[in-house]
């Protein structure tokens, strides 16, 4: 079964710093890789994703996030983080579920929580 | 627009009653989720459906009960059987097919009084 680990549970930057979150994903098979951020109680946007191809993705707000296979990572970047971007970020991988016919279920990582600070 | 809705936004609920959250979408989506989220423990699935009438459990369904009547429709039912229900409660949506991305609903906050 497939699982997602996102090392920090807390990561704290200045405005207009530069931001890294780490995920590590565990998949026997080619995985598929998203990053969702979390405003306070409020559901999970979609920031990017990787299929396949080009191993760095662009996703919204200026986010971007590269897949390395050898590291088992889909770490998500940010050159300048804005206060806007203080919210909860979550990586999750997708697979084939096969007691249920190949349909496709996300499992998603405990989330980092981003404290931006002036 | 299309989306997903989720109501009511809080719930309040007393020690062995039963509770049903609403999730409706209007995005033409096959398969429709919920998931648990508390702090910490990011999220859990507790029930999936990729087809009317059929619906799997997730890794949590224990105290919970859904139904998939019509394929707007998921609601998601807490029993008294679930020993600890307060929690956030998140339905998501997608076409079902590979490498499909979730849309989300915007929340059920439950609380036990």
């Amino acid at each position: 079964a497939q699982s997602v680990t996102q090392p920090d549970i807390h990561i704290t930057v200045s405005e207009g710093a530069s931001l890294e979150l780490r995920c590590n994903y565990s998949y026997g098979a080619t995985p598929y890789l998203f990053w969702y951020v979390q405003s306070p109680g409020q559901g999970l946007q979609l920031l990017l994703k990787y299929f396949s191809g080009d191993t760095l993705v662009q996703g919204i707000k200026g986010f971007e996030a590269e897949f390395k296979r050898s590291q088992s990572s889909f770490n998500l970047r940010k050159p300048s983080v804005h206060w806007s971007d203080a919210a909860e970020y979550f990586c999750a991988v997708g697979a084939a579920d096969i007691s249920n016919f190949g349909n496709e279920k996300l499992t998603f990582g405990t989330g980092t929580r981003l404290t931006i600070i002036p | 627009d299309g989306g997903i809705t989720q109501s009511p936004k809080y719930l309040f609920r007393k020690e062995g009653q039963n509770v049903t959250l609403s999730c409706e979408q209007n995005l033409n989506h096959d398969a429709m989720y919920w998931y648990r989220q508390d702090p910490g423990q990011g999220l859990r699935l507790i029930y999936y459906s990729h087809i009317v009438n059929d619906f799997q459990k997730g890794d949590i369904a224990e105290g919970y009960s859904v139904s998939r009547e019509k394929k707007e429709s998921f609601p998601l039912t807490v029993t008294s059987a679930q020993k600890n229900p307060t929690a956030f409660y998140l339905c998501a949506s997608s076409t079902g097919r590979y490498q499909a991305s979730y849309t989300f609903g915007s929340g059920t906050r439950l609380t036990v009084v």
